[in-house]
This record gives C-alpha cells, sequence and structure tokens, in this order.
C-alpha cells in the first residue's frame, strides 16, 4: 500500500517559471510534512517541513501549500533557477510512539534556461 | 557535508556473500534510521533504532538483513547472502528523535551485487 502518492513524476520548467510538485496521502495519523531534495550522487536533504496546523508554510521561494480535508500537500518552486534541478520527495511522519518517515516515488525537476 | 557517516561508498559482492555497512550518526542524535534506495529513487524504511533500541522494523527480507546499533561502536546493517534484488543505495539517517523531526542523511553505501 502505498501511503504517499507523488507526481508528477517528472517535470520541467522554464528559468523564472514556478514548478509545483503534488503529493497526497492516506493515513490521517500522518501530522509531519516535509519535502526533501536530493541531487546527482549526494544524500537527501531536508528543504522545507509543514505541519497540519498551518496550510501554509514559505521559506523564500518554496512554499507549501497544505489541504487537510483533501489529504493533499504541494511544494512551489517560485522564480525555479538550473540549481534546483534535482529530485524532490514529499514525506509523512507516521506519527504515534514510534515514527517513521514515508517518502513519496519523487519528482525529477528540470529547470532549462 | 554530511555529518552523518557512511561506509563503505560502494562494495561490490556476489550472491550469496554477506554485506556489511556501517553508520557513525550525528553526534547527539539517538535516533538512527536505514532506508534502501532503488533504482527508481523509491525509499524503502528498513529499520530505526533509539540509542541501542530497535524502533521499528519491517520483516526485514527473509530474515536475511540484520542490523543493530551498539553502544560506543557504529551502526551497522548487514546482508547475510546477498541477492541481485538487494542491489541500492543504502541510506543511514539520524534525527534528534523518531517523530517529526529532520532526518540528517548520510552520503550511502552503494551495494551491487553481481
Amino acid at each position: 500500500q502505498q501511503q504517499v502518492r507523488q507526481s508528477p513524476q517528472s517535470l520541467t520548467v522554464w528559468e523564472g517559471e514556478t514548478a509545483i510538485l503534488n503529493c497526497s496521502y492516506e493515513d490521517s495519523t500522518f501530522d509531519y510534512f516535509p519535502w526533501y531534495h536530493q541531487f546527482p550522487g549526494e544524500s537527501p536533504a531536508l528543504l522545507i517541513a509543514i505541519r497540519p496546523v498551518s496550510n501554509k508554510k514559505e521559506d523564500g521561494r518554496f512554499t507549501i501549500f497544505f489541504n487537510k480535508r483533501e489529504k493533499k500537500f504541494s511544494l512551489h518552486i517560485a522564480d525555479s533557477q538550473p540549481g534546483d534541478s534535482a529530485t524532490y520527495f514529499c514525506a509523512a511522519d507516521s506519527g504515534g510512539s514510534n515514527a517513521k518517515l514515508t517518502f513519496g516515488k519523487g519528482t525529477k525537476l528540470s529547470v532549462k534556461s | 557535508n554530511s555529518k552523518v557517516i557512511q561506509t563503505p561508498r560502494y562494495l561490490v559482492k556476489g550472491q550469496g556473500q554477506k554485506a556489511k555497512m556501517r553508520c557513525i550518526p550525528e553526534k547527539g542524535h539517538p535516533v538512527v534510521f536505514w532506508y534502501q534506495q532503488n533504482k527508481n529513487n523509491e525509499f524503502k524504511f528498513l529499520i530505526n533504532f533509539q540509542n541501542q533500541e530497535v524502533l521499528q522494523q519491517i520483516d526485514m527480507t527473509e530474515k536475511r538483513f540484520s542490523a543493530e546499533c551498539p553502544s560506543n561502536s557504529p551502526c551497522s546493517l548487514e546482508i547475510q547472502s546477498s541477492e541481485a534484488g538487494d542491489s541500492a543505495l543504502y541510506l543511514c539517517a539520524s534525527s534528534h528523535r523518531g517523530r517529526g523531526n529532520t532526518l540528517y542523511f548520510g552520503e550511502g553505501s552503494r551495494l551491487i551485487v553481481v
């Protein structure tokens, strides 16, 4: 059972455009939603995260929009730059006393100049 | 630069051979995770520890996988009898706590089973 669904699998945008990456989840106990990015040959690193008490979280050009009712959240990358080209993973924390992050399958973002 | 240290970066094993990977978590992080990332970049949670205690683990792939985090020694993940399907990037991550906190990943150990 895939608990975190991510789309699209790949995305190409032009420099300066806004890239939108989408995720949905099924488990109502999830209460922590981070986005990680991974550059080729490197390890994943946290980009930004949100908790359901908020429906929006901004950090510079990166914004998470969260819709608890629809169990969806998205990452918007404004003014995309070629250096943003990477694979982006959404994730969700399973909650409870023994938590672990469940990752989506990733979106490979390419930003063309 | 990652503060989670994984060794070796690469290992090549024949089918049936034992493969062992090590991880030194970031200082002060009591929680350690192991994930397997396959060629399609998909993450599979394997096991996590808090200090030396197992918090959660999957069925550990027919018992061929084992892991431990002894005190004063690196954590380790071992595959007793490697299979071709085990070829993947094995990522170790550490965290201040298990729930709702940032995972800091090491650079991974890439296992190739020939």
